[in-house]
């Protein structure tokens, strides 16, 4: 069965550092999506790309992140000047043709700033 | 209010056991409705979509009342393997293509 791969599965990074997390979504797949976990939260929305723009952004997806898809397959987290509250799990995930079909998700970058 | 709301549990169930997990939301226009399972640590993995009519794959059934904006997810006969967080998730309305998580109902089956 396809999957959405992401990596790495954990990064550890210093507060005020540049990271990228990649994920690899369902091939077939044309909807893009980060959300993130907080441990013991609920999972969030952070953005949603389709057509090599961002369709749908939350409130949390402010200037310190941006989204890339820089080739056919690989789709981009970027979080610029991370702090510790960005510490969490990252999750990708997909979905085909119908936006309201159901997301695939990755199994997730554990992302821990110090 | 919270936008999708669950019982956290925990749900504590012996083996063999029928549980049942209730959902309500607040955006009336939403579209499309989930239930996912989660394990500890993992990703959030699509148990089944919830249709208006109802359905049912094995074990499994779920229900949707949009009047009452209202979701159930049935389990029957439970397993060992079913012990994990369920998720109502609720997919937004037109022009909508986030998902809403609500917290998650955990279920431990004993043995």
């Amino acid at each position: 069965e396809p999957e959405v791969t992401q990596t790495p599965s954990h990064q550890v990074t210093q507060m005020g550092q540049e990271v990228i997390l990649r994920c690899v979504p369902i091939s077939n797949h044309l909807y893009f999506y980060w959300y993130r976990q907080i441990l013991g939260q609920k999972v969030e929305f952070l953005v949603s790309f389709y057509n090599n723009e961002i369709s749908e952004k939350s409130e949390i997806f402010d200037d310190q992140f941006s989204v890339e898809r820089p080739d056919g397959s690989n789709f981009t987290l970027k979080i610029r000047s991370t702090k510790l509250e960005d510490s969490a799990m990252y999750f990708c995930a997909s979905s085909d043709e119908y936006s309201n079909q159901p997301q695939h998700f990755g199994d997730g970058t554990r992302l821990s700033i110090l | 209010r919270k936008e999708v709301e669950q019982d956290p549990g925990p749900f504590n169930v012996p083996e063999g056991a029928t549980v049942a997990f209730n959902c309500t939301y607040s955006n009336s226009a939403s579209q499309s409705f989930f239930w996912y399972r989660q394990d500890c640590r993992k990703e959030p993995k699509l148990l089944m979509s919830v249709y208006s009519s109802g359905n049912e794959d094995g074990r499994f059934t779920a229900q949707l009342n949009r009047a009452s904006q209202y979701i159930s997810l049935l389990i029957r006969d439970s397993k060992l393997s079913d012990s994990a967080t369920y998720l109502c998730v609720i997919h937004g309305g037109a022009g909508s293509y986030q998902l809403t998580f609500g917290k998650g109902t955990k279920l431990s089956v004993i043995p």
